[in-house]
């Protein structure tokens, strides 16, 4: 079955101290991953997407294939940074894309 | 603004209700979701159209509808309403396109609608 799995509901760091939001999925083919991040009950938006391989606020998530993970990581976590993290992949179908987001992490960053 | 518009922004009913809950796209996007999101059961994908088509179905009660019009917005449909309907629901659009769109998986979210059902 297709599924995505954030273990941790919450996760909660000093300010300065790394961080990391895991993600896996099982997925048969090879899905496209995105990590969306929602600040204070607003919208959600997108964060990075592994095709990208791009750093977006500190935050890069590398695609381990291996292991189907795509954890998201930066070293040094920021007060700005605590929001919820959705962890999404993407099956690309005909017509369209099915994008299902994991359960979510809130990351508190505390001073 | 992200371009994808939510109406209304919140609601207030009774149980037992009826409500529509209404979304415009992104321009030039042709796929719409509908998530729901509670403090309890996180976000929960409902369904997806694209162009005027049901694509995808994902945890959608009997009791909710949805569609998509030629003008591309959509409207979600929530009848009986209970208590635990409360929630935030979030519409997205995306551009699907065939590979070569680099934003062509990327989904942009509206604000949402909160339904607060007493």
């Amino acid at each position: 079955a297709q599924r995505v799995t954030q273990p941790e509901k919450l996760l909660s760091v000093f300010k300065g101290a790394p961080v990391e939001l895991k993600c896996n999925y099982s997925y048969s083919g090879s899905p496209e991953l995105f990590w969306y991040v929602q600040y204070s009950r607003q919208r959600l938006q997108l964060l990075l997407r592994h095709i990208s391989r791009e750093s977006i606020k500190g935050f890069t998530a590398d695609l381990n294939k291996g292991e189907t993970s795509f954890h998201l990581k930066k070293p040094f976590a920021q007060e700005e940074d605590s929001a919820m993290y959705y962890c999404a992949p993407c099956i690309l179908t005909g017509g369209g894309n099915k994008l299902t987001f994991g359960t979510g992490t809130q990351l508190k960053v505390e001073l | 603004d992200s371009g994808v518009t939510q109406t209304p922004k919140h609601l207030i009913t009774a149980t037992g209700q009826r409500v529509t809950l209404r979304c415009s796209p992104r321009s030039g996007d042709l796929s719409v979701y509908w998530y729901q999101q509670s403090l309890d059961q996180g976000l929960q994908f409902l369904i997806q159209y694209y162009n005027g088509e049901e694509r995808a179905k994902g945890n959608i009660l009997e009791r909710f509808s949805a569609q998509q019009f030629p003008d591309l917005h959509s409207e979600l449909n929530l009848s009986s309403l209970e208590l635990g309907d409360s929630a935030l629901y979030f519409c997205a659009s995306h551009s699907a396109g065939g590979s070569g769109n680099g934003r062509a998986n990327v989904l942009t979210f509206g604000a949402g609608s909160r339904l607060t059902v007493l």
